[in-house]
């Protein structure tokens, strides 16, 4: 049992390159997120889902894209990167909803560079 | 909406002593809090999740506790070892935020051999 895990565990980009991250959880979970991690700013929420073949936004969406394909599966896609998205990446899973029992649990992060 | 605040950021302790990490949020209408542990480089671990209807939550040496009234958590840890050197963190889930995590900023506690 793998719990969240993440790929790339560590990515430079160059200004206006793309890239996708992928997360990938075994534990059958309906909900998946998005965030980044900045000094001084904590943890900020990009984008969920809440099932297979769903997404919303979160608190800082712009700037990327995801996609639930699949439901073991969360996406993270930055089409032209820029360097205000030089950060840490995590992805998280929870079974329930906002509104239940929702532990969320984390994978281990991407740091991401934008020159 | 839903603020969080962990006061201090950083905190040393020696081997041994019991210490208490706070969280404090502003809006009391909350669905749960959570306390994560996040070590240096990596991703964080969930070490205990309220929900609004309890007071206080255990595993091993912790302890957190719940006080909605006056919108505060509190983690207690007990004999506190050099292996609990961390970033923790609270984050709260409220109706004011539809029911996402906010986070804190955390605070950094350094066990002293």
């Amino acid at each position: 049992n793998a719990g969240v895990t993440q790929t790339p565990k560590f990515r430079v980009l160059k200004t206006g390159q793309s890239m996708t991250l992928l997360c990938a959880q075994d534990m059958n979970h309906e909900y998946m997120y998005w965030y980044r991690q900045d000094p001084g700013m904590g943890l900020r929420l990009i984008h969920y889902s809440v099932g297979e073949g769903t997404t919303a936004k979160g608190e800082v969406p712009d700037g990327y894209n995801v996609s639930r394909l699949k439901k073991q599966n969360f996406l993270l896609g930055l089409e032209s990167a820029a360097p205000s998205q030089t950060s840490v990446y995590f992805c998280a899973s929870s079974y329930g909803g906002f509104t239940s029992y929702n532990e969320q649990f984390f994978g281990p992060g991407t740091r991401l560079t934008v020159l | 909406k839903q603020e969080v605040t962990q006061i201090p950021a950083a905190l040393s302790v020696p081997e041994g002593e019991n210490l208490v990490l706070n969280c404090s949020f502003t809006d009391s209408a909350i669905y749960n809090l959570q306390w994560f542990r996040q070590d240096p480089g990596k991703g964080l671990t969930s070490l205990l999740l309220i929900q609004s209807s309890q007071r206080e939550q255990t595993s091993g040496r912790l302890n957190a506790s719940l006080d909605k009234s006056s919108g505060r958590s509190t983690l207690y840890i007990a004999a506190s070892q050099p292996g609990d050197s961390a970033t923790y963190l609270c984050a709260v889930s409220s109706p004011s935020n539809t029911g996402k995590l906010i986070f804190g900023q955390g605070t950094t506690l350094q066990v002293k051999p």
